[in-house]
């Protein structure tokens, strides 16, 4: 069975800043898909970003970027030039080759101060 | 805009009730999602279904059944609605191969009092 954790419950960084988010995870399967959701206060769970794991390349979304470590099974998320709008819940989850088992971590909440 | 429509933003229900969620979604998608959250917990799988009329279990399905008569659209009901179902909920949906992610509902918070 997949599990994913995020061991910071909460976090804070200053505007402009930058802010990494931490997330393991574990998984038997030879290739997965890891996701980053953001949970705004409006509720709305977005996807931030995907990753591959048969992909070396970290995925880069604008400011969002990932650092995936597959053999530490690490799947940290680094927000650069942080704005008042990131504040939310950011959820890590995996999924299994066939895109099934998808599992979420217990979130960690950002807050982003002026 | 493709989206995933949750019927209640908020709902207050009597310990007993029969409750209804709703959730429809415009993309066509074959699978379906409810998950409840909870603060610390995270997200949790109560029901799935991959196509109409078909669903399955997830995590914690107790006390929870599901309707999936539409393509578009798929129901969590809770038979006798009990206090510790006081909960966000969550809808998401997605293609056959979910490697490209879930696109989620607003969610709706229900509290039972």
């Amino acid at each position: 069975a997949q599990t994913v954790t995020q061991s910071q419950p909460e976090m804070s960084v200053q505007e402009a800043e930058t802010v990494t988010l931490s997330c393991t995870y574990d998984t038997s399967e030879s290739n997965y898909y890891l996701f980053w959701y953001k949970q705004p206060p409006s509720r709305q769970m977005i996807l931030v970003i995907r990753q591959e794991a048969y992909k070396q390349q970290n995925a880069t979304e604008n400011r969002f970027s990932v650092n995936f470590q597959k053999a530490a099974k690490s799947f940290s998320l680094k927000i650069s030039d942080s704005q008042l709008g990131d504040t939310a819940m950011y959820f890590c989850a995996s999924a299994d080759n066939y895109g099934q088992n998808f599992v979420f971590g217990p979130g960690t909440r950002l807050s982003v101060l002026p | 805009d493709v989206k995933v429509t949750q019927s209640s933003r908020y709902l207050v229900k009597r310990t007993g009730e029969k409750v209804f969620l709703e959730c429809v979604q415009d993309m066509d998608h074959e699978n379906m999602f409810w998950y409840r959250q909870d603060p610390g917990l995270g997200l949790r799988l109560i029901y799935f279904s991959y196509d109409v009329k078909m669903k399955e279990k997830g995590d914690i399905p107790e006390g929870y059944s599901v309707s999936r008569e539409k393509k578009e659209r798929f129901s969590l009901i809770l038979e006798s609605a009990s206090t510790n179902q006081t909960s966000m909920y969550l809808c998401a949906s997605s293609l056959v191969d979910t490697s490209y992610g879930y696109t989620f509902g607003s969610g709706t918070r229900l509290t039972v009092v």
